[in-house]
């Protein structure tokens, strides 16, 4: 049972323009949303993070939305650029029984085009 | 300076054979994990420990022992390996059990032939 649905497997841009990712999460014990950028034969970086105490966060050109009631967040890029493609994932984590284990999209492979 | 290391990064062997996979952060985090990517790209978490203790243990099969030397080290031994373990397995560590960013191996690609 996925608890966290990254339904978009593939998004292309246009450098210069904004990327948005999105996920969405089942349980309310989640509290805390990260997002990691994958390259092929690499382990998944850390990007952004995100609490629940929180709707945005910003770091850069990346800026993560959290909304609560949705159960919904977002990653936006801007500007995309070249360096940006990659897999990226969404992953939560919380209380209870969710803490201390990550729980992962399928992840959306992100390709911007010059 | 590699933050978390695994190795080997690649592992060819048969069905039923013993190996062993190893992980190393110099980070001075106290928690590290065992994760693995599936065929169809799902990372799941398998094993986490904090300071040596075993803390985390999903629904793994037993033929999958993890063991922690110290708490700069995790290592994964799986015995009698069969073809569905072929997988990507990941090593993470975090700062503490708390919860919060956890940092990741570059993963070792397991193939069981």
């Amino acid at each position: 049972d996925q608890q966290v649905k990254q339904n978009s497997p593939s998004l292309s841009v246009q450098e210069g323009r904004i990327s948005i990712l999105n996920c969405d999460y089942t349980n309310s014990m989640f509290d805390y949303f990260l997002w990691y950028k994958k390259y092929p034969a690499e382990g998944p970086t850390f990007l952004i993070s995100i609490s629940s105490i929180k709707d945005k966060n910003e770091d850069g050109r990346f800026t993560v939305f959290l909304n609560k009631s949705a159960k919904h967040l977002s990653l936006h890029i801007v500007p995309s650029q070249p360096g940006d493609s990659a897999v990226y994932f969404c992953a939560a984590s919380g209380r209870g029984s969710t803490l201390g284990r990550l729980y992962f999209g399928r992840g959306t492979q992100l390709t911007v085009w010059p | 300076d590699t933050a978390v290391s695994q190795t080997p990064k690649y592992l060819v062997t048969q069905m039923g054979n013993d190996k062993s996979i190893k992980c190393e952060q110099n980070l001075g985090h106290d928690t590290m994990y065992w994760y693995k990517q599936d065929s169809k790209k799902f990372l799941k978490i398998m094993f986490s420990y904090n300071n040596k203790e075993l803390i985390i243990n999903e629904t793994v099969p037993n033929r999958f022992s993890p063991k922690s030397p110290d708490k700069a080290h995790l290592n994964l031994h799986i015995n009698s390996l069969e073809l569905g373990d072929s997988a990507v397995y990941f090593c993470a560590s975090s700062l503490n059990m708390g919860g919060g960013e956890q940092y990741f191996g570059p993963g070792t690609r397991l193939t069981v032939t």
